[in-house]
């Protein structure tokens, strides 16, 4: 069955690095998705991107936040500067429709020291 | 934020019964509606969903079943098995230029009894 793979499965970094988490969607997929979860809380939604552009994003997505899709099958989440309250479970998701029955990856967990 | 609760943190449940999940929501805008099943140290994976437009959804031993009026979804498995013990979320969709966001429950840990 196709999956979602993302690399790496554990990130551990220092507050105000720069991190960059990477996925690869599903091939035939056209919609792609970021989400987290903090710990003890719920899975959030954070970026939808679809044609080459973001086409919905969160409060919580703001300017620290990037998202690319640098080639034909990788999808990346760009934090510039981590804090602290940015660790935790980061999942990536693809959908070949843009139907909400999408397929998640496994995720990064992202440990801000 | 609260659109989507799911009041129960866990559930026990002797294998071969029922078990019963349940969701409320609060946004009359939400109009699909979905449960993810996750493992731990993976990704939440997609069981079943339903539009506003019906009132049930069966998929061999999972049926979801909608009350609009009431905000409120649930899930049923008959029989439950020891393999259906994980973490249950629902998740609603608005639609339109919502079409790919989810707003997730913050989940019920479902345990099957062999």
């Amino acid at each position: 069955e196709p999956e979602v793979t993302q690399t790496p499965s554990h990130q551990v970094t220092q507050m105000g690095q720069e991190v960059i988490l990477r996925c690869v969607p599903i091939s035939n997929h056209l919609y792609f998705y970021w989400y987290r979860q903090i710990l003890g809380q719920k899975v959030e939604f954070l970026v939808s991107f679809y044609n080459n552009e973001i086409s919905e994003k969160s409060e919580i997505f703001d300017d620290q936040f990037s998202v690319e899709r640098p080639d034909g099958s990788n999808f990346t989440l760009k934090i510039r500067s981590t804090k602290l309250e940015d660790s935790a479970m980061y999942f990536c998701a693809s959908s070949e429709s843009g139907y909400p029955g999408y397929t998640f990856g496994s995720g990064t967990r992202l440990t801000v020291v | 934020d609260q659109q989507v609760k799911q009041n129960s943190p866990s559930l026990s449940v002797q294998e071969g019964r029922i078990s019963i999940l349940n969701c409320d929501y609060t946004n009359s805008m939400f109009d699909y509606f979905l449960w993810y099943k996750k493992y731990p140290a993976e990704g939440p994976t997609f069981l079943i969903s339903i539009s506003s437009i019906k009132d049930k959804n069966e998929d061999g031993r999972f049926t979801v079943f909608l009350n609009k009026s009431a905000k409120h979804l649930s899930l049923h498995i008959v029989p439950s098995q020891p393999g259906d013990s994980a973490v249950y979320f629902c998740a609603c969709n608005a639609g339109g230029t919502s079409y790919g966001k989810l707003t997730f429950g913050q989940g019920t840990i479902l345990t099957v009894h062999p």
